[in-house]
């Protein structure tokens, strides 16, 4: 079956530009991740959504950074005022039921910040 | 909070040689334990994982890894290596209440052949 999809694949943009991210899970799962690459920070977490709702925003590392899941499905991650710092590859995951469920990976978007 | 190191930054090995990737994590209880692959410009595939029961677990492309709780290790394993094997390598865990994955910085693994 389909995968994890993730677009775009690649966003260049210029500072204090927004970007939308966007990520299509596995059909069926409720759990949905986000998490960023970096050089310098390796894999973090963002935000965790069960369903439509967010009960972990823990990751987000500033206001700049905000995300949404509709019929419980696609997520959005948006990056308001985007700085050079930001430019890193966004993974999204999902997972049937979170807590300790095993978490599939989309193959990222590569955003850089000029 | 739980934490997960891999002291290896990166690992050379020769095309049919043994492979052992170190993970240490710190949790006080046994959390879910993962290893993932990330390819060049790919996203991460699960290799395998521990919940509970047997200490020993299978993944796919012939690897295994063993948890050991009194040393709060989850090493991965493979017999013998194939070129295609080079990528990089994430141990994680996953408290099972945070429902979130906490990531070792990684282990890139390259094979010569």
């Amino acid at each position: 079956g389909a995968g994890v999809s993730q677009s775009p694949s690649n966003k260049v943009t210029e500072k204090g530009k927004d970007v939308e991210l966007r990520c299509d899970p596995i059909s069926g799962h409720t759990a949905l991740y986000w998490y960023r690459q970096s050089l310098g920070q390796g894999l973090e977490f963002l935000i965790y959504f069960q369903g439509n709702s967010a009960p972990d925003k823990s990751g987000l590392p500033s206001d700049r950074f905000s995300a949404e899941r509709t019929g419980g499905s696609v997520s959005t991650l948006t990056i308001q005022r985007t700085q050079q710092e930001d430019s890193a590859v966004y993974l999204c995951a999902s997972g049937l039921a979170g807590g300790g469920d095993t978490q599939y990976f989309g193959p990222g978007t590569r955003l850089t910040v000029l | 909070a739980q934490s997960v190191t891999q002291p290896d930054i990166h690992i050379t090995v020769s095309e049919g040689a043994s492979l052992e990737l170190r993970c240490n994590y710190s949790y006080g209880a046994t959390p879910y334990l993962f290893w993932y692959v990330q390819s060049p410009g790919q996203g991460l595939q699960l290799l395998l994982k521990y919940f509970s029961g047997d200490t020993l677990v299978q993944g796919i492309k012939g690897f295994e890894a063993e948890f050991k709780r009194s040393q709060s290790s989850f090493n991965l394993r493979k017999p013998s290596v194939h070129w295609s094997d080079a990528a990089e390598y994430f141990c994680a865990v996953d408290t099972g209440t945070a429902s979130k994955l906490t990531f070792g910085t990684g282990t890139r693994l390259q094979v010569t052949l």
